[in-house]
């Protein structure tokens, strides 16, 4: 029964290019959660996501950062046009449909711009 | 802005103390708190779960929960080196949409 599982777990990217981060939810997980740490900073959340909806984007920087989760295949986070501050680790999480349990991270992919 | 508070620590204890870490939050709404171990490099990892005021032991670790006062706690008794990892408080400020705001952490050092 894996986990949630995270690729790549190392992205290095120039400034300007696109990163895109895959997130595959445990099995039986239908809600996905994105989050983004800073060095020596917390978690701090960007989007809720359901399968072909987005919930709740409310973290979400307005410009440059997308995120999705098709019916079929993972959820997607895409920063396009990338810059310095980007650079951080990313983690998505996953839960079951009912209650408020404490969700399962991934092992996240830690994104560097040079 | 709904806050969770920590202090940062670093925290250190004696091999086989007890850690106490503590959290704070400022949404009276809150309803679900939740404690996470981070180790240098690694994820956030779910050790505890804690829904209603008194206290929720599970093995060497006990969380401690006051609504009234809006704070939430974590013992560890018999602190281990491995213990020593950053610990994450997190508050779902509302049980649908399963938001959590997490803490800044605090940084616990278990000296052998």
């Amino acid at each position: 029964n894996a986990g949630v599982m995270q690729n790549p777990r190392h992205l290095v990217r120039r400034r300007g290019q696109e990163a895109r981060l895959r997130c595959s939810p445990m099995k039986g997980h239908s809600h996905v959660y994105w989050y983004r740490q800073l060095p020596e900073e917390g978690l701090k959340f960007m989007v809720y996501l359901q399968k072909e909806n987005i919930i709740d984007e409310s973290g979400m920087p307005k410009e440059r950062f997308s995120a999705e989760f098709p019916k079929e295949g993972p959820s997607i986070l895409r920063i396009q046009q990338v810059v310095r501050g980007d650079s951080a680790a990313y983690f998505c999480a996953s839960s079951p449909v009912t209650d408020a349990y404490g969700y399962t991270f991934g092992s996240g992919t830690r994104l560097t711009v040079v | 802005q709904k806050e969770v508070e920590q202090n940062s620590g670093p925290l250190s204890v004696p091999e086989g103390a007890i850690a106490s870490l503590n959290c704070t939050y400022s949404d009276r709404v809150s309803q679900s708190f939740f404690w996470y171990r981070q180790y240098s490099g690694k994820s956030p990892e779910l050790i505890m779960s804690i829904y209603s005021n008194g206290d929720k032991e599970d093995g060497r670790f006990t969380a401690q929960l006051n609504k009234a006062s809006q704070y939430v706690s974590l013992l560890i008794r018999d602190s281990q080196p491995s213990d020593s990892a950053t610990y994450l408080c997190a508050v779902n400020l509302d049980n649908y949409g399963q938001n959590f705001v997490f803490g800044p952490g605090t940084r616990l050092s278990v000296l052998p």
